[in-house]
């Protein structure tokens, strides 16, 4: 069954750091553009990182900086490192697959929650 | 870069017909492919349309997308609605000159 995993989501303080992985089960993560996508709490969603099948990273201006994707053949997984926190970021984040016929996203996890308060 | 915007919500008669548009408020819509997510509440998105107006295996027919280039928006439209079908729906397009995804706003579909 093809599936995406979320985990690591909790509760930090403004200004520290977190990271977020994605456990792919069903196919190979590599050979696909992998995105995280975010839902702020009582806001819509909105798109803020990308590896895509090269390795090559895209980043949302708001998280430019501050977060970082990679991805981890060996356990076919992709993780999103957070760093310099705000309460701006707390939320939902899904981790997304993207499709290989167009430019969306055709498997979603069920998502990890992130709490940045003091 | 571009904007998608959606109306905050909408409500319709179960049975009836319900659309949804999204507008874009620079660039050609018909430019970049749109999709469709529905989100209900404790779940994840799911992919409702692709390519403008293209159903994923699974997706039932009462739910159809198309473009209209003259008002350069998306609509999605929702046949035979059912109270299942309430939820947020988000627009989705690739912006290729800042390689960024972009999401509309989201609607909220009631079924009255």
């Amino acid at each position: 069954e093809v599936q995406l995993v979320e985990s690591g989501g909790g509760l930090v303080q403004p200004g520290g750091s977190l990271r977020l992985s994605c456990a792919a089960s069903g196919f190979a993560f590599n050979n696909y553009d992998m995105h995280w996508v975010r839902q702020p709490a009582g806001k819509g969603l909105e798109w803020i990182s990308t590896i895509d099948s090269a390795a090559d990273t895209y980043y949302a201006d708001s998280v430019k900086g501050r977060f970082s994707v990679s991805g981890e053949d060996a356990k076919n997984s992709l993780n999103l490192q957070m760093n310099s926190l705000r309460a701006g970021d707390t939320g939902i984040y899904y981790c997304a697959r993207g499709s290989n016929l167009n430019d969306g996203f055709d498997i979603w996890g069920q998502g990890t929650m992130v709490t940045v308060s003091p | 870069n571009f904007m998608l915007t959606q109306p905050h919500s909408v409500s319709e008669s179960a049975g009836k017909t319900v659309t949804i548009y999204c507008t874009r408020d620079s660039g050609n819509i018909a430019s970049d492919y749109v999709q469709w997510y529905q989100h209900r509440p404790g779940s994840s998105p799911m992919n409702v349309i692709y390519e403008d107006n293209q159903r994923p295996s699974g997706v039932p027919a009462r739910f159809s997308g198309s473009i209209d280039s003259s008002s350069n928006s998306a609509s999605l439209s929702i046949s035979g609605l059912k109270t299942e079908d309430e939820a947020d729906y988000y627009c989705q397009s690739f912006d290729s000159s800042t390689h960024s995804w972009v999401f509309g706003g989201g609607t909220k579909v009631t079924v009255l």
